[in-house]
């Protein structure tokens, strides 16, 4: 079957930073995506990796290897507003989404 | 409107009616999605559609129906809803036609069978 793993929750201080770790197991790939999610809000897109290696967007990075199957999603210069979940998606061999169940991030001052 | 709308915000609903759930999309995306939030568990597709006229079966299409008549309108019809179905339903849309194709989510319809 499909699977993707990531931690449950996370803590970090405001200030520093913090790296949320996914690993997949799908029916082919086509690229992982980054999500974050504000409780009661919608997704909103974070990142996108389809090679391996390192993209970076201002204090938000996200790392891919395939041959791994592992991605994290580094978060920079943490501020309160970071506080939320964040999704971890591989879009599979059928061009469809697997998500992961989500990482709460708590952001303590 | 800009990006994706969706309709209602929340409803309560008696088990054994029929509910449907709008979306519409304003940025002429030819994909469309609806997916479903439980605690604990990943996003899950419902229903899909990759241009107008055409619908596919995501994960967990028991219990549900969509059309897409158009290229903004994707609604969702739960034909004789069951409390299993209370969720939070999520409507999305993306452009295939290059790039990362990310998906753009509407704000989420909160659904309480009882």
């Amino acid at each position: 079957g499909q699977n993707i793993d990531q931690p449950t929750e996370m803590t970090a201080t405001e200030g520093a930073i913090v790296q949320i770790n996914c690993t997949y197991q799908t029916s082919g790939f086509n690229g992982l995506f980054w999500y974050q999610q504000h409780a009661g809000e919608a997704p909103t897109f974070l990142s996108y990796n389809v090679l391996d290696g390192l993209e970076e967007k201002g204090r938000f990075s996200s790392f891919l290897s395939r041959s791994k199957g592992y991605s994290y999603l580094l978060l920079k210069e943490l501020q309160m507003k970071d506080s939320a979940s964040y999704l971890c998606a591989v879009r599979d061999s059928n061009y469809q989404l697997i998500w992961g169940a989500g990482t709460k991030l708590i952001i303590k001052p | 409107i800009a990006g994706i709308t969706q309709a209602p915000t929340s409803q309560i609903l008696a088990a054994g009616r029929r509910m449907t759930l709008r979306c519409t999309q304003d940025m002429r995306h030819n994909a469309m999605y609806w997916y479903r939030q439980d605690l604990g568990l990943g996003l899950r597709l419902i229903h899909y559609s990759n241009t107008a006229g055409t619908t596919g079966k995501g994960e967990v299409p028991d219990g549900y129906s969509v059309s897409r008549a158009n290229t903004d309108d994707f609604p969702l019809t739960l034909a004789s809803a069951v409390p299993s179905q209370t969720s939070v339903y999520f409507c999305a849309s993306s452009d295939s036609g290059g790039g990362a194709g990310e998906q753009f989510f509407g704000p989420g319809t909160r659904l309480t069978v009882l």
